[in-house]
């Protein structure tokens, strides 16, 4: 099966400042990365998600680039504000209509230092 | 109007008792999935169901046992609930029509066996 691995673990930024957190998969066949991020006390909600057919995608502050194949794919915050603070997730997924799951990393928390 | 809402947030039960998490979803998403997290917030898949059927089954222990009277719910039943089944679980549901679309989660039940 798919394993999906993230780093870091935990990452300090001065607010301002960039943060880009990294995850590489396993299963040359996934082709849906979404980056989900989960505030204190609640479920995790899509930030952004790039397809395999991309190699990048940008949404205002928050970017995504994907190499599919080195089979690792990124997520860059830049002019980062305190409300970034969260736990942030990478999945990985395959298109099998209706048999669709996401293989999550293991989070990185991100905090913004004011 | 909440998308995914879960009931109750929290529950507190002792050792070998029944209890039951409801889950109801009003996007009319076909797609509905019980996550479970554990105490280091790695978000792992134990079920999906399309449209009231069974998709995915994560070798959950049988004593989980997932039922969907409409597609719009999926309720999470554990039978005789021992320490190590405390987390958070999150429903979520999505289309689900193998273009992997945005995955909704509900606010999770933070379930405490004690």
């Amino acid at each position: 099966g798919e394993n999906v691995e993230q780093h870091p673990s935990t990452l300090s930024v001065q607010e301002g400042d960039s943060a880009v957190i990294k995850c590489t998969y396993s299963d040359s066949a996934s082709n849906y990365f979404p980056w989900y991020k989960q505030e204190l006390g609640k479920g995790p909600q899509l930030i952004i998600d790039i397809r395999s057919n991309v190699g990048e995608k940008k949404d205002q502050r928050i970017a995504v680039t994907l190499n599919k194949t080195a089979k690792h794919f990124s997520l860059h915050i830049t002019e980062t504000q305190p409300e970034d603070s969260a736990v942030y997730f990478c999945a990985a997924s395959k298109a099998n209509f209706g048999n669709e799951k996401l293989t999550f990393g293991t989070g990185t928390r991100l905090t913004i230092i004011p | 109007d909440t998308a995914v809402s879960q009931t109750p947030k929290y529950l507190v039960t002792q050792m070998g008792n029944d209890k039951s998490i409801k889950c109801e979803q009003n996007l009319g998403h076909d797609t509905m999935y019980w996550y479970k997290q554990d105490s280091k917030k790695f978000l792992k898949i134990m079920f999906s169901y399309n449209n009231k059927e069974l998709i995915i089954n994560e070798t959950v222990p049988n004593r989980f046992s997932p039922k969907s009277p409409d597609k719009a719910h999926l309720n999470l039943h554990i039978n005789s609930l021992e320490l190590g089944d405390s987390a958070v679980y999150f429903c979520a549901s999505s289309q689900g029509s193998g273009l992997n679309t945005e995955a909704f989660f509900g606010q999770g039940t933070r379930l405490t066996v004690v």
